[in-house]
């Protein structure tokens, strides 16, 4: 059975921080792994990580895949209270022909001014 | 946690026909909600289902084209009418207000793949 673990399950830092999201998988037949922002209930895009040991980068953002050990990290720097938020991962695999999607529990973080 | 499944997990249709898609849980939960994914995009929120009345649509989304029913706090179905090939897409079923766990935390069904000729 597909599984997608995410740790921490909430995290509470201040304005500045940088903080390491993780997320750990196990997948059958691997395609993809998506980063996702949720503030209210449609989740945003953040990033889709397919190879290993490319950093992906957005502004404060970035992600790292991990093939081998299977796991992905989002690191976000000098973070803002915006920032606030659940930060979901996903992970797209190929059962039966047909590409699925497994997500992770989220992560919810807070950022305090 | 909940235990969410969604049927049928995949399908294959033609244009113009209508799917129905089902989301069952192991639990009574207080809100359901019905997203689109497409491939390298966000999920896109259909509409929430409301147990015992409409569901809640979003901007872009309309009753006749996604109709949603949602008999009890925990089986929801949303059918795609009159399909064409840009509702190509997996499906997802989400669940908020689990028994025994937080409030609003939200968790997903596996999905439907969806394919329209």
């Amino acid at each position: 059975e597909d599984k997608v673990v995410q740790s921490p399950l909430s995290l509470v830092v201040h304005e500045g921080d940088t903080v390491t999201l993780n997320c750990s998988y196990e997948v059958t037949n691997f395609r993809s792994l998506l980063w996702y922002k949720q503030e209210k209930k449609a989740p945003t895009f953040l990033f889709m990580l397919t190879s290993s040991g490319i950093e992906k980068k957005s502004g404060r953002l970035s992600s790292i895949l991990d093939k081998k050990e299977l796991f992905s990290i989002l690191n976000i720097t000098a973070t803002q209270t915006g920032d606030s938020a659940v930060y979901l991962c996903a992970v797209e695999g190929m059962v039966n022909a047909g590409n699925m999607l497994t997500f992770g529990g989220g992560t919810r973080l807070m950022v305090k001014p | 946690s909940a235990v969410i499944s969604q049927k049928p997990s995949r399908d294959i249709c033609q244009r113009g026909t209508s799917l129905t898609i089902q989301c069952q849980v192991d639990s009574q939960v207080t809100m359901m909600f019905w997203y689109r994914q497409q491939p390298g995009q966000s999920l896109t929120l259909i509409a929430t289902a409301n147990q015992g009345s409409e569901a809640t649509y979003e901007s872009g989304f309309v009753i006749d084209k996604f109709p949603i029913s949602r008999p009890n706090l925990t089986f929801s179905t949303l059918t795609v009418s009159n399909m064409s090939p840009e509702d190509s897409s997996i499906y997802l079923c989400s669940v908020e207000g689990v028994q025994g766990r937080s409030y609003n935390e939200q968790f997903f069904g596996p999905g439907t793949r969806l394919t329209v000729l």
